[in-house]
């Protein structure tokens, strides 16, 4: 099943924080989050295997609530480069995973 | 380490034809996926490889689609008779595993895709 992201977009000016959310109606076996920029492929940012776990990659962590089926990820002091759509992979086994719509993300000077 | 290629970057055909894109994963990748993407949407799995073993389909793909990795190194996909509504991006996957079902607990490396325009 196919994970919801909330917010669909969100424009931010530089230097300003979000909050992307990620939720599933099936427990998780692990969340994925990748970047995308138009025209390009998809880039991974990071992977959250265990419930509760925190994770951080320059001024752009996650975490991963399993009780709450959830997983946010927070991007602090935006950059222009951090532009892009964002998604969420979510994983209910060991095997194939289903992405969110993504959340597309626009920083303004 | 050149990464995940694809081929052709674009495809342009006409509907009823058949289409085959190729992939070449990272060499010692041992994971392969297919996605389909449209316009908006997040990636959509079709298909994975541990090896040269297909070992899940989704449910969303027809009969027309098949794909293979024979080697168990670079896959195809095959669509047949290719309707309008298959116009998307194709993207390609890999990873590395080294248990059999800890796929997912590994980072996927995308390729840049083969964008099928169906006329």
């Amino acid at each position: 099943q196919q994970p919801v992201q909330s917010p669909q977009a969100v424009i931010l000016r530089e230097g300003e924080d979000a909050v992307i959310n990620c939720s599933s109606s099936k427990a998780l076996y692990s969340v994925h989050w990748y970047r995308q920029k138009h025209g390009e492929a998809p880039v991974f940012l990071m992977i959250l295997l265990k419930g509760g776990e925190q994770k951080g990659h320059d001024k752009i962590s996650a975490s991963f609530n399993e009780k709450k089926q959830q997983s946010s990820l927070y991007l602090t002091a935006s950059q222009l480069s951090y532009s892009g759509t964002y998604f969420c992979g979510t994983a209910y086994n060991n095997n194939d995973m289903r992405f969110g719509a993504g959340t597309r993300l626009t920083v303004k000077p | 380490d050149t990464g995940v290629s694809q081929d052709p970057r674009h495809k342009i055909t006409k509907r009823g034809q058949n289409v085959t894109f190729r992939c070449d994963p990272i060499s010692e990748h041992n994971r392969l996926y297919w996605y389909r993407q449209t316009l908006g949407q997040g990636p959509e799995f079709l298909t994975y490889f541990q090896n040269e073993a297909q070992l899940e389909k989704s449910r969303l793909l027809s009969d027309r689609f098949s794909a293979e990795r024979p080697k168990g190194s670079f896959s195809t996909l095959e669509i047949q008779r290719t309707e309008q509504g298959d116009s998307a991006m194709y993207l390609c996957a890999s990873s590395f595993s080294l248990l059999v079902g800890t796929g997912t607990s590994n980072e996927q490396f995308f390729g840049p895709g083969t964008r099928l325009t169906v006329l």
